[in-house]
């Protein structure tokens, strides 16, 4: 699976949208990328992925870059609640990798009043 | 909907004490189900996973064993627990064929004095 980079942590106001970036300059043509958030002492929830084109559910929206190598999660109205690590993963969807999730060091994100 | 619960929620046992963890799945069937590990400040490990009943594949040689012996329960035991077995445990499951979206559990919090 492609390594990501993502910074270690960053903050954001209530109401305000926070956009996480994820680095994955090595990513190959059938990796998706995939984002899960935990919250303390809770386990890590899925949010989204996608492979090339920008998704959108009611969690979040993630803009992945043309050339695939960095993408964005967006939460469009940040929550006291959306305080939480947040992972992103590079992975192909299916295969014999059989659910092994290489789980980084993430991004702590603080959303503030 | 689906669901997954696992117990029990937090856990204290000795050194060389028996351990049994229980996860069950609602609402799905053949799920791939999974345990994995996260130690104090580290990342997600990936235990034990399992395709079908019976069907265990072990990720890393450790104290621990797996075993799956109906369709949607998923049970981690040991026989004698070490002081390294200390951790928050988490079953999760996905689709047959859509590895890369896990819906985790609550966790069970083991400490091993």
């Amino acid at each position: 699976d492609a390594k990501t980079t993502q910074p270690p942590s960053m903050d954001c106001a209530e109401g305000r949208a926070a956009n996480l970036p994820c680095n994955h300059s090595t990513i190959s043509g059938n990796e998706y990328v995939y984002w899960y958030r935990q919250i303390h002492s809770q386990g890590p929830q899925y949010i989204i992925h996608g492979l090339k084109n920008n998704e959108t559910n009611e969690m979040a929206s993630l803009i992945i870059t043309e050339d695939r190598k960095s993408s964005t999660l967006i939460l469009p109205h940040a929550t006291l609640r959306d305080t939480a690590v947040y992972y992103c993963i590079v992975r192909v969807a299916g295969g014999t990798s059989y659910g092994k999730l290489t789980f980084g060091q993430g991004t702590i994100l603080t959303v503030h009043p | 909907s689906q669901t997954i619960h696992q117990w029990p929620a937090t856990l204290v046992q000795p050194v060389g004490s028996p351990l049994s963890l229980e996860c069950t799945v609602e609402g799905t069937s053949n799920p791939n189900l999974y345990w994995y590990r996260q130690a104090a400040g580290r990342g997600l490990q990936l235990l034990f996973y399992s395709v079908g009943i019976g069907q265990i594949s072990s990720e890393v040689p450790q104290n621990l064993s797996a075993s799956r012996p109906q369709d949607r329960q998923f049970i981690l035991s040991s026989k004698k627990l070490l002081l390294s077995d200390s951790g928050f445990y988490l079953c999760a499951w996905s689709r047959t064929r859509v590895t890369g979206e896990l819906f985790f559990g609550e966790g069970s919090r083991l400490t091993v004095l």
